[in-house]
């Protein structure tokens, strides 16, 4: 099945620096790609997705990367603000089944 | 929408004993997904339903584990009996399409069993 890694587990930024959150897969038939925020005591919430069709997708400060020769994507975040500061997950479809990658912890220190 | 409707939010119980989550969908979602997350073992996708069909339930750790969805806007996971080792937030989402569409997840139960 569908492996995902993703790094860094940890990762801190100043208030107004950029930070990425990159992202491996197995599964060279994967076709969607989201980005998930989940902030304490709440469920993950979809902040941007990719699909395999496209290479850099953008949403305000937001970006995603793919590359598919490669199995790779990343998650850009310009600017950062301290309520960017949350876990973030990577996932991959493989089949008919979501496969999340580990999580990175974002603090944005002000 | 009021999104994905979770309960109860928090529950703790006794070793042994019978524990039921509930999760109420968001309307017009085909998809139900009930997902596990620990620390040790991240985001866990446990069984999904399609039209209130299980259609994958490889994820289920055992049989102590059961769900159900009687309909569309209602699903249960069942644990009995209960395992410390089952202390987790299980998380329920739903979808329009799965896969390649926007899961959108539920506030989560904390279960801890002792």
């Amino acid at each position: 099945g569908e492996n995902v890694e993703q790094h860094p587990s940890t990762l801190s930024v100043q208030e107004g620096d950029s930070a990425v959150i990159k992202c491996t897969y197995s599964d060279s038939a994967s076709n969607y790609f989201p980005w998930y925020k989940q902030e304490l005591g709440k469920g993950p919430q979809l902040i941007i997705d990719i699909r395999s069709n496209v290479g850099e997708k953008k949403d305000q400060r937001i970006a995603v990367t793919l590359n598919k020769t490669a199995k790779h994507f990343s998650l850009h975040i310009t600017e950062t603000q301290p309520e960017d500061s949350a876990v973030y997950f990577c996932a991959a479809t493989s089949g008919s089944r979501l496969t999340f990658g580990e999580g990175t912890q974002l603090t944005v220190n002000p | 929408d009021a999104g994905v409707i979770q309960s109860p939010r928090h529950e703790v119980t006794e070793m042994g004993q019978e524990v039921t989550l509930r999760c109420k969908p968001i309307s017009g979602h085909d998809y139900l997904f009930w997902y596990r997350q620990t620390m040790m073992r991240g985001l866990e996708l446990l069984i999904y339903f399609n039209n209130n069909v299980p259609i994958d339930d490889s994820g289920m750790p055992e049989d102590r584990f059961s769900a159900k969805m009687p309909n569309a806007s209602f699903s249960t996971l069942k644990i009995q009996p209960s395992e410390p080792r089952d202390s987790a937030v299980y998380f329920c989402a739903s979808s329009l399409r799965q896969g390649a569409n926007e899961q959108f997840f539920g506030p989560g139960t904390r279960l801890t069993v002792l």
